[in-house]
């Protein structure tokens, strides 16, 4: 089964800062890397798909970049609503495995 | 607008067996292949299992595998997952989820159902 190391797997940062999680494949998946948000209570949603493409609806200011093994998703300028837990999720081969996991909250 | 909405879940003692439903609108559900996904708090996220939309291809996890099955019933845009030998470990949250593509079996998952928990303990 393909590995995906996430981090961090916890971060507090401030309303406007940039902020950067990464997620490192155990081997090499392309681009096929994916990032979901999740809120307390509610389902994942599909920010990203295939390592750097905006789902549809989705604030500019979300963005994901790399392949082959790294991998990196970013929020250009944090704001409030943004608080949840990330997840990668690679879907290049079966099984299909998520990263665990990074909180998300304000400073 | 998309919708996935599960039920059967409950409490079950271990040995069991349970079938899970997902019934989908707001979409062409024999356009796409659909997957099942649990969530726990101690491991999270984890792959079920994947039906492909002409149901000609069906894949498990490892953890699964002869003992949980998927379906689908396209008549009635419904996705099961039919659940045997249960476990205390297959304590989670099952969810159905989206392929984000039409007739390719992995992709993102675009729509998720809100997810039925399943309880296994004596």
């Amino acid at each position: 089964d393909i590995q995906m190391t996430q981090s961090p797997s916890s971060l507090s940062a401030s309303v406007g800062d940039r902020v950067t999680i990464t997620c490192q494949a155990s081997q090499d998946i392309s681009n096929s890397l994916n990032w979901y948000q999740q809120k307390p209570g509610k389902a994942p949603k599909l920010l990203i798909y295939d390592a750097s493409n905006l789902e549809t609806g989705v604030p500019s200011r979300f963005s994901g970049s790399g392949s082959g093994t790294d991998f990196a998703f970013t929020i250009s300028s944090l704001q409030p609503e943004d608080i949840a837990v990330y997840f990668c999720q690679q879907c290049d081969v079966l099984p299909i495995t998520f990263g665990q996991g990074t909180r998300l909250d304000i400073k | 607008q998309v919708q996935l909405v599960e039920s059967g879940g409950g409490v079950v003692q271990p040995g069991r067996s349970l079938r899970l439903s997902c019934v989908a609108s707001g979409f062409t559900f024999n356009h796409y292949a659909m997957h099942w996904v649990r969530q726990t708090p101690g491991k999270g996220l984890e792959w079920v299992a994947l039906i492909t939309y002409d149901e000609v291809n069906k894949y498990y996890a490892d953890s699964v595998k002869g003992r949980f099955t998927i379906s689908r019933d396209d008549s009635k845009n419904t996705l099961f997952l039919q659940m045997s030998s249960l476990r205390p470990e297959d304590s989670a949250i099952y969810s159905c989820a989206r392929v984000n593509l039409r007739g390719v079996p992995m992709g993102g998952f675009d729509n998720w159902g809100q997810g039925t928990l399943v309880t296994v303990s004596s």
